[in-house]
């Protein structure tokens, strides 16, 4: 029990696109997601914390308007990197916190051309 | 602020030899410690937190509050067990939040 599903599980866009990241929560609700970034090589970074109908927090560093976060639902939570340049290509993760402890998405590979 | 430091980005050992991977934090107050593996192409799981005190695929970690530390032990590594290796910190005060370490690679060769 407690999955998310995250998607997509990679993604090639062109400089200057958007791009979505979706995060479910599958067999419970998830009033608070995180969204992670991990270079390559490199240890998981706490970008924001989402909760389901207000608005995220972000941790010192990460632009607000770049990183669009939306958690609308008890089931799902959207990150959204606007205007996405080379820079921006990184491994997307969300995460959960469950009663079973925090569970984690596949993660999104994000390469910006 | 806390801090999560795993000195090894790379172990490599036998199979059937012992293997620990070593974790120290720095946090002010009383933390909560989790052990993440993340296995090829996989997403990452936990694997251990300390206040559960249990023994998953024979990894043992003990919270040891006087050095701060939050090693990772087994007594014979297997090959399954090559994986990266993340140590990882949750504040009491910030709830839900999770502070990793860089991360530790394990590869166990035959």
């Amino acid at each position: 029990g407690a999955v998310v599903s995250q998607h997509p599980s990679w993604v090639i866009c062109k400089s200057g696109t958007s791009v979505k990241i979706e995060c479910r929560s599958l067999d419970f609700q998830a009033t608070t997601m995180f969204w992670y970034r991990q270079f390559p090589k490199q240890s998981l970074m706490l970008m924001a914390t989402s909760n389901e109908g207000s608005k995220a927090t972000y941790e010192q560093g990460v632009e607000k308007d770049k990183f669009l976060i939306n958690h609308a639902s008890l089931t799902l939570s959207t990150l959204t990197v606007t205007s996405a340049h080379p820079e921006d290509s990184s491994f997307y993760i969300c995460s959960a916190l469950t009663d079973f402890g925090y569970t984690f998405g596949s993660g999104t590979r994000l390469t910006v051309v | 602020a806390q801090r999560v430091t795993q000195p090894e980005k790379l172990l490599s050992v036998f199979k059937g030899a012992p293997v620990e991977l070593k974790c120290n934090y720095s946090y002010s107050g009383s933390p909560e410690l989790f052990w993440y593996v993340q296995y090829s192409r996989q997403r990452l799981q936990l694997l251990l937190r300390h206040i559960s005190r249990e023994s998953i695929k024979g990894f043992t970690a003990d919270l040891n509050k006087g050095e701060t530390s939050f090693h990772l032990k087994k007594p014979f590594a297997q090959e399954e067990d090559s994986a990266m290796y993340y140590c990882a910190l949750s504040p009491t005060d910030s709830w839900g939040k999770l502070q990793f370490g860089a991360g530790t690679q394990v590869v166990v060769t035959p």
